[in-house]
């Protein structure tokens, strides 16, 4: 089972539209957790971090929830634009030798 | 992608050949990462390292071999590609703390 789980896999929405992304996971991570967008052939790049004693983080028209009881977080994007479209990845740091554990993202495709 | 560089960006190779991919970076990070990332797909652990030196398997290591002989370079060799191998490889650095990555450019594998 994958320590970092996101849902949807794949997800289509009307420009201008609302959206949320979800990720749970089991592992006991060290420190934070962090989305991260990945544009088609690029690397990702980092877009928030959330520290365990926070619940709520905004970034422009992109906010971050964390519920480190439930071991799960979200990504409310707000009033999606085109260039949203993108994969939006889960990280974060565990496992034995503290290496970062990257979810599967979800494929987000905004349409015109 | 600054801070970390892969060489070459394209290649293909046929069928038995052998190659090796570098990860160089300058931010002096501890951890370096090989992922690839077939079409469509989210990324997936090769191999990684959390310090020169070191190495340890991800989630697909098979048909991969990787060296960390000098802390700023993580080479990832492929010893007989198989088409399989056909993918976009990146390389990833991180610190101990943070789980912010940085990632290089990506390289496009071809095996035919």
């Amino acid at each position: 089972k994958n320590q970092v789980e996101q849902s949807p896999q794949s997800l289509i929405i009307l420009e201008g539209k609302n959206c949320t992304l979800q990720c749970n996971y089991t592992v006991s991570p060290f420190s934070n957790l962090r989305w991260y967008k990945q544009d088609t052939g690029r690397g990702p790049v980092s877009l928030t971090i959330m520290t365990f004693s926070e619940n709520t983080k905004s970034n422009g028209r992109y906010t971050a929830t964390l519920d480190a009881d439930t071991k799960q977080s979200s990504l409310h994007i707000t009033a999606s634009q085109l260039s949203d479209s993108a994969s939006y990845i889960c990280v974060l740091r565990g496992g034995s030798q503290g290496n970062l554990i990257f979810g599967k993202g979800t494929k987000l495709s905004v349409k015109p | 992608n600054a801070g970390v560089t892969q060489t070459p960006k394209f290649r293909v190779l046929k069928t038995g050949q052998s190659m090796t991919l570098l990860c160089a970076q300058d931010m002096n990070h501890e951890y370096m990462y090989w992922y690839r990332q077939d079409p469509g797909m989210g990324l997936r652990l090769i191999h990684y390292s959390v310090g020169e030196g070191t190495t340890a398997k991800g989630e697909v290591p098979d048909g991969y071999n990787v060296s960390r002989l000098k802390k700023q370079n993580f080479l990832l060799g492929l010893e007989s590609a198989a088409p399989s191998q056909t993918s976009v490889y990146f390389c990833a650095i991180s610190d101990r703390v943070r789980t912010e990555a940085f990632f290089g450019q990506g390289t496009r594998l071809t095996v035919v």
